[in-house]
């Protein structure tokens, strides 16, 4: 059983594309994370749901939405993509309450050629 | 400045070796602390937390808080090449919120 599931696993695509990233949980989790890894593993936050609404914003272009359609997925949609925007993203879900601890997907590696 | 720093390695040592995995921070409303752990081409999962300052034991691993000193440390003891991965500390202010990550450190236990 995936607790945590994105998908695609890999995407290459060309600037200027627009495209979309799926995550679902099956943990029962409130709420629900997007992570961006750069290639040095740095793991920096971009945006937290919790219910469905959203609690987290980092600074991140525009060009990057995320939609919640119920609490067991977050999408990240993302426009006009730019070489800087290749990175793995990966997708986490915790519980309220505790110490926050954080499942993760398996990432998403996005290539932009 | 970053509000955590980690030493990104690589660091590699031969099996057996007693391994030292350290953090600092800046912010002092840091509470909670935990270690991830990353296979490559997979998403971290947490390996172990401690909560204020103290040691806490789980197998071979060791987690040490020191707050006074805005110091974490992860010890390996007996470590094996099943332990090659990349660590990060990550640690929160209060219970449910959120994390901040260090930039983790790559280790490779050889043969």
């Amino acid at each position: 059983d995936t607790a945590v599931s994105q998908t695609p696993k890999y995407l290459v695509t060309q600037m200027g594309n627009d495209k979309s990233i799926k995550c679902e949980q099956n943990l029962g989790h409130d709420t629900m994370y997007w992570y961006k890894q750069d290639s040095k593993k740095f793991l920096k936050i971009m945006f937290s749901y919790n219910n469905k609404e959203l609690i987290i914003n980092e600074t991140v272009p525009n060009r990057f939405s995320p939609k919640s359609p119920d609490k067991a997925h977050l999408n990240l949609h993302i426009n006009s993509l730019e070489l800087g925007d290749s990175a793995v993203y990966f997708c986490a879900s915790s519980q309220v309450g505790g110490i926050n601890e954080q499942y993760f997907g398996p990432g998403t590696r996005l290539t932009v050629t | 400045q970053k509000e955590v720093e980690q030493d990104p390695g690589p660091l590699s040592v031969p099996e057996g070796a007693i391994v030292s995995l350290n953090c600092t921070y800046s912010n002092s409303a840091f509470q909670y602390f935990m270690w991830y752990r990353q296979y490559s081409r997979k998403g971290p999962e947490l390996l172990m937390y401690t909560y204020s300052s103290g040691n806490k034991e789980d197998g071979r691993f060791t987690a040490q808080v020191d707050k006074s000193s805005k110091y974490i440390s992860l010890f390996i003891r007996d470590s094996q090449p099943s332990d090659s991965a990349t660590y990060l500390c990550a640690m929160t202010k209060t219970s449910g919120s959120r994390l901040t990550f260090g930039e983790g450190t790559q280790l490779t236990v050889n043969p």
